[in-house]
């Protein structure tokens, strides 16, 4: 159980294009979800978290136009980057979990990830 | 503000050897830590998740430690096969803030 499907799972698109990455929960309703950016050999860093039906929270230095996220339903969230330039090539990887409350004890549920590459 | 540290950085042994882990954290403000799992190019794996409440948990190989007094949790890994090869985060789920704060990862090579 708890299954948390991105896709797509690799892209490659001109520089100024918008890429569109989803983030399904497909057995169990996400009212949380979690958009991380992991450069190469390096660590998950947190760029916004989102509950369904509200706005996203951005982190700091996080451009909110630039990363558009939206949670429309307890097992959709999407990121959009919108005007992609080489400098956004990175990886992409979503998580899902149960639980609104701020410090929630339940687990977040990974997704594979989105190798996002732009030329 | 919570900080995850993880030594070593990278880690090779032979086959068969047992090994571990360790995973610091600076706030002792965390409502669980997990261990996950990475390997090259692909999502997370979890592997385990040790509640504030918890000591340790154990899942087949593995078994996961916490203690919130020192900051410090460890992965013990019994009788490392050349699978096991991958990437291993820890990371600790802040009571403050809720969120979860990685650390940078073992990167651990099981030679066969």
């Amino acid at each position: 159980g708890a299954v948390v499907s991105q896709h797509p799972s690799w892209v490659i698109c001109k520089s100024g294009t918008s890429v569109k990455i989803e983030c399904r929960s497909l057995d169990f309703q996400a009212t949380t979800m979690f958009w991380y950016r992991q450069f190469p050999k390096q660590s998950l860093m947190l760029m916004a978290t989102s509950n369904e039906g509200s706005k996203a929270t951005y982190e700091q230095g996080v451009e909110k136009d630039k990363f558009l996220i939206n949670h429309a339903s307890l097992t959709l969230s999407t990121l959009t980057v919108t005007s992609a330039h080489p400098e956004d090539s990175s990886f992409y990887i979503c998580s899902a979990r149960t639980g609104q409350r701020l410090a929630s004890n339940q687990p977040q549920h990974f997704g594979d990830g989105t190798r996002l590459s732009i030329l | 503000k919570q900080e995850v540290t993880q030594i070593p950085a990278a880690l090779s042994v032979p086959e068969g050897e047992n090994l571990v882990l360790n995973c610091s954290f600076t706030d002792s403000a965390i409502y669980n830590l997990q261990w996950f799992r990475q390997d090259p190019g692909k999502g997370l794996t979890s592997l385990l998740l040790i509640q504030s409440s918890q000591r340790e948990q154990t899942s087949g190989r593995l078994n996961a430690s916490l203690d919130k007094s020192s900051g410090r949790s460890t992965l013990y890994i019994a009788a490392s096969q050349p699978g096991d090869s991958a990437t291993y985060l820890c990371a600790g789920g802040s009571s403050n803030t809720g969120k979860l704060i990685f650390g940078q990862g073992t990167t651990l090579q099981v030679k066969p």
